[in-house]
């Protein structure tokens, strides 16, 4: 029972380099979500999707894109990372929509240099 | 736009005393209010969750909290602190309509012998 599976746990990039995070889910939820968690900011959402072939933008959406082409994934793309996107990363996935229990995977620890 | 706020960003306790952790929100519509916990270098697990009825939700490993409609809070309490329940706290809130859950910026619980 894997829950949410994200890949890599860390990662070191260079200002300018583009990379993508991986998100998987095996419970068959329709919602799943990417937030940013930096200190005392608690967890910003970046984006969102509440079904495969939809998405949207979060609280801040700037410099990541994403795609849900199955139920199952979710991947974040960073097009030209910069040293304000180091962050750690954590996908969730929900049921049906975010007013119903959250599952976290266990988090990217992203630096760019 | 929903909005949280808790206040103090590091309470500290010693084993045996009660907790206190103060969440207010703001809100267009009833919420969805939610407290979820992480432990160091994990993702975050929900603690207990408030949709509709009984105002008083009580969740796992003995915490509870309440819902104040008339001042716009969740406080999240436990009689006797345990050295286990050192973690940072996170409350949320999410409109009616699922879409987006938003957090506050986290309280820090240290638990001293």
């Amino acid at each position: 029972n894997a829950g949410v599976t994200q890949t890599p746990k860390f990662q070191v990039l260079k200002t300018g380099q583009s990379m993508t995070l991986q998100c998987a889910q095996d419970m068959n939820h329709e919602y799943m979500s990417w937030y940013r968690q930096d200190p005392g900011m608690g967890l910003r959402l970046i984006h969102y999707s509440v079904g495969a072939g939809i998405t949207d933008q979060g609280e801040v959406p700037n410099g990541y894109n994403v795609s849900r082409s199955t139920t199952e994934d979710f991947p974040l793309r960073l097009l030209s990372a910069a040293p304000s996107q180091t962050s750690v990363y954590f996908c969730a996935s929900s049921y049906l929509r975010a007013n119903t229990e959250a599952f976290f995977g266990q988090g990217t620890r992203l630096t760019v240099v | 736009a929903q909005s949280v706020t808790q206040l103090g960003s590091h309470v500290s306790v010693s084993e045996g005393a009660l907790v206190l952790l103060r969440c207010n929100y703001s809100s267009s519509v009833p919420p969805y209010l939610f407290w979820y916990v992480q432990y160091p270098n994990q993702g975050l697990q929900l603690l207990l969750k408030y949709t509709t009825g009984a105002t008083l939700v009580k969740g796992i490993n003995g915490f509870e909290a309440e819902f104040k409609k008339s001042e716009t809070s969740f406080h999240l309490t436990k009689p006797s602190a345990h050295m286990s329940d050192a973690a940072e706290y996170f409350c949320a809130v999410s409109d009616n309509a699922g879409n987006m859950l938003t957090f506050g910026g986290g309280t820090r619980l240290m638990v001293k012998p």
